[in-house]
């Protein structure tokens, strides 16, 4: 079975300033890794995936997120956010097939301040 | 590409009715329909998998007499919450694996049931 753990449920942060969100799992087998933004009220939008190949992975709106096998992480990093970033995130596994069972993290809640 | 909806968006019924729950694929063919349940300020619950044409799997503790799931076709799936309590109240949403990528998952806008 897997397990993320999403370290930070809250992360305020100024905009235009960096944000990094860590998201750590664990797993007997090879893994798929994704990050999923959720804005209130709605479902969830894939921002990214880790497949295989290069470990760095770059996504939609800027995002990009590093896969350290490791370390067992996949955090994910915007160097500037917005207003617009004020949003949930979650970071989820499966295993290395096709039709597999997403595992999410407990979620960050991103909160950008002017 | 990959757009998966759900109707309604909203929905409030009383005690003991049942409502149902479309999840469609809008220009895919999904070999696979997940359907999750998420409480305020939560994560989201697998709360079964479905097949096109065959029975839906369920998760550890999650009734299947109560949560009916059909999966008709290739491009829809169906969620009815039997004799509804209002502690069935939450945010349903589901997803769609899109035929070739089934290593992805791509999510519906979710359905807000209330029971009053």
């Amino acid at each position: 079975a897997q397990s993320v753990t999403q370290l930070d449920s809250q992360v305020p942060v100024f905009e235009e300033a960096p944000v990094e969100l860590r998201c750590n799992y664990s797993s007997s087998v090879s893994v798929y890794l994704f990050w999923y933004v959720q804005y209130p009220n709605q479902g969830l939008q894939l921002l990214l995936k880790y497949l295989s190949g290069s470990t760095l992975v770059k996504g939609i709106n800027g995002f990009e997120a590093e896969f350290n096998k490791s370390q067992t992480s996949f955090h994910l990093r915007k160097p500037s956010v917005h207003i617009s970033d004020t949003a949930e995130y979650f970071c989820a596994v499966s295993k290395k097939a096709a039709g597999n069972k997403l595992t999410f993290g407990g979620g960050t809640r991103v909160l950008v301040k002017p | 590409g990959a757009v998966v909806s759900q109707h309604p968006s909203r929905v409030i019924c009383k005690s003991g009715t049942s409502v149902k729950i479309e999840c469609r694929s809008l220009d895919f063919q999904a070999t696979t329909m997940f359907w999750y349940r998420q409480f305020p300020k939560k994560s989201l619950m697998l709360m079964a998998t479905s097949n096109e044409g065959s029975k839906a799997t369920y998760e550890q503790g999650v009734e299947k007499d109560k949560f009916l799931i059909n999966h008709a076709s290739l491009t829809l799936s169906t969620l009815t919450v039997t004799s509804a309590h209002p502690e069935d109240s939450s945010f349903y949403i589901c997803s769609a694996n899109r035929w070739g990528e089934g290593d992805t998952q791509y999510f519906g806008p979710g359905t807000r049931l209330t029971v009053l």
